[in-house]
């Protein structure tokens, strides 16, 4: 069965440094989504992507975040710097259409220190 | 007022046990509503997927959806211990890009 891929599966970061969580969607899918869940929290939106463009995004999901799909295959999200707060899994999701169920990655565990 | 409630549990039943999940919502614009299971440290698995009021089945798993008393199930028959898991419910509004509005999760635990 079709999987979406992340990497790594946990990266430990200092604080003020830059990181970027790797993913790559199922290959026809057409809508890109970045989810994170704080431990203990409820899974949270960050960002839509659809159409090489953010199609939404939170409030948390502010000018320390940007997402790229650099090639037909990959979907990237980059913290700048990285505060103590950023500590969170980060799930990566992906649909073929906007009337379907998405497809989550197992999720990067991100520990900033 | 949360747009979406979901007691948090933590359930636990025995094997064999019918399980009742629920979730309620505020906001009438929620069109899409979907359960989700989630392993420890792992993404959410989706179960089940509806659109209208009503019941839809799929194997022990069984979804409701009122949405005039804004209240969705899931029913899981015949429990095993490996539905021991989160169980999270989801909406999306109508049109937009769906971004998923989930509820906090219910933790359950079928012990043999």
């Amino acid at each position: 069965e079709p999987e979406v891929t992340q990497t790594p599966s946990h990266q430990v970061t200092q604080m003020g440094q830059e990181v970027i969580l790797r993913c790559v969607p199922i290959s026809n899918h057409l809508y890109f989504y970045w989810y994170r869940q704080i431990l203990g929290q409820k899974v949270e939106f960050l960002v839509s992507f659809y159409n090489n463009e953010i199609s939404e995004k939170s409030e948390i999901f502010d000018d320390q975040f940007s997402v790229e799909r650099p090639d037909g295959s990959n979907f990237t999200l980059k913290i700048r710097s990285t505060k103590l707060e950023d500590s969170a899994m980060y799930f990566c999701a992906s649909k073929l259409t906007q009337n379907y169920g998405y497809t989550f990655g197992s999720g990067t565990r991100l520990t900033v220190v | 007022q949360k747009e979406v409630e979901q007691d948090p549990g933590p359930l636990s039943v025995p094997e064999g046990a019918i399980v009742s999940l629920n979730c309620t919502y505020s906001n009438s614009a929620f069109q899409y509503f979907m359960w989700y299971r989630q392993y420890s440290r792992k993404g959410p698995e989706l179960l089940m997927y509806t659109y209208s009021s009503g019941n839809k089945e799929d194997g022990r798993f069984t979804a409701q959806v009122d949405k005039s008393s804004k209240y969705i199930s899931l029913f899981i028959r015949d429990s095993q211990p490996s539905d021991s898991a989160t169980y999270l419910c989801a909406m999306i509004y109508s049109g937009g890009y769906n971004k998923l509005i989930f509820g906090a999760g219910t933790r359950l635990a079928v012990h043999p």
